[in-house]
């Protein structure tokens, strides 16, 4: 079974200040990670995706990740906060094994405020 | 180009009456997946199809719930005699391919509220 844990419900940055959301996953697998981001009232977006190519991975509107299987880690930061970053992030699991291979496994979600 | 589509947006119904909800996939999409968001259960899934074809049916969290897609494209999630329960945020996203990886693209969502 694969599952997701986001450490920390709510993180608060000031505006320039780095953002460090943290994702930890268990599978017993090579996963699948994904991260998504929900603004108010809207579906998902997908800022990035880690596919077993390069450990570090960049994403849209200056958000990066990276996959360290020694830590089961995939925490994603932005090096300098914008007021537009404010939302909710959510980190994901795929596996290719049995089950529902092609379901996603979501953490609970990370809501981020950004400080004038 | 379009992305997933739901509808409606929200969706206010009375305990016990039958719901459905609309998905449009992304066109040329040939794998679609339904998610539910509630404040409890944060996002769970519900089902995916491959084509016409759901091949497992265990994410969905009782008989009462049912899902179809036709002509590989359009589809539908039903809900007979609604509880307060299923209040949430249904979620609908569909992926190029059904491949482990591939990238999900979701639509806005349906909220709805049972009363």
């Amino acid at each position: 079974a694969q599952s997701v844990t986001q450490l920390g419900s709510h993180v608060s940055v000031s505006e320039g200040a780095l953002v460090l959301l943290r994702c930890n996953y268990s599978s017993s697998v090579p996963p699948y990670l994904f991260w998504y981001v929900q603004y108010p009232n809207q579906g998902l977006q997908l800022l990035l995706k880690y596919t077993s190519a390069a450990t570090l991975v960049k994403g849209i509107n200056g958000f990066e990740a990276e996959f360290k299987k020694s830590e089961t880690s995939f925490h994603l930061t932005k090096p300098s906060a914008h007021m537009s970053d404010a939302a909710e992030y959510f980190c994901a699991v795929s596996t290719n094994s049995g089950g529902s291979n092609y379901k996603l496994t979501f953490g609970k979600g990370t809501l981020l405020t950004v400080n004038p | 180009g379009a992305g997933v589509s739901q509808s409606p947006s929200n969706k206010v119904t009375e305990k016990g009456k039958d719901v459905e909800l609309r998905c449009d996939p992304i066109s040329g999409h040939t794998a679609l997946y339904w998610y539910r968001q509630s404040l409890g259960q944060g996002l769970e899934f519900l089902i995916y199809f491959q084509g016409n074809s759901a091949p497992d049916k265990s994410g969905l969290p009782s008989d009462r719930f049912s899902a179809e897609r036709t002509g590989g494209s359009v589809s539908t999630l039903t809900i007979q005699r609604t509880q307060q329960e299923d209040s949430a945020v249904y979620l609908c996203a569909s992926s190029l391919m059904l491949l482990v990886g591939d990238t999900q693209y979701f639509g806005p969502g349906t909220r709805l509220t049972v009363l």
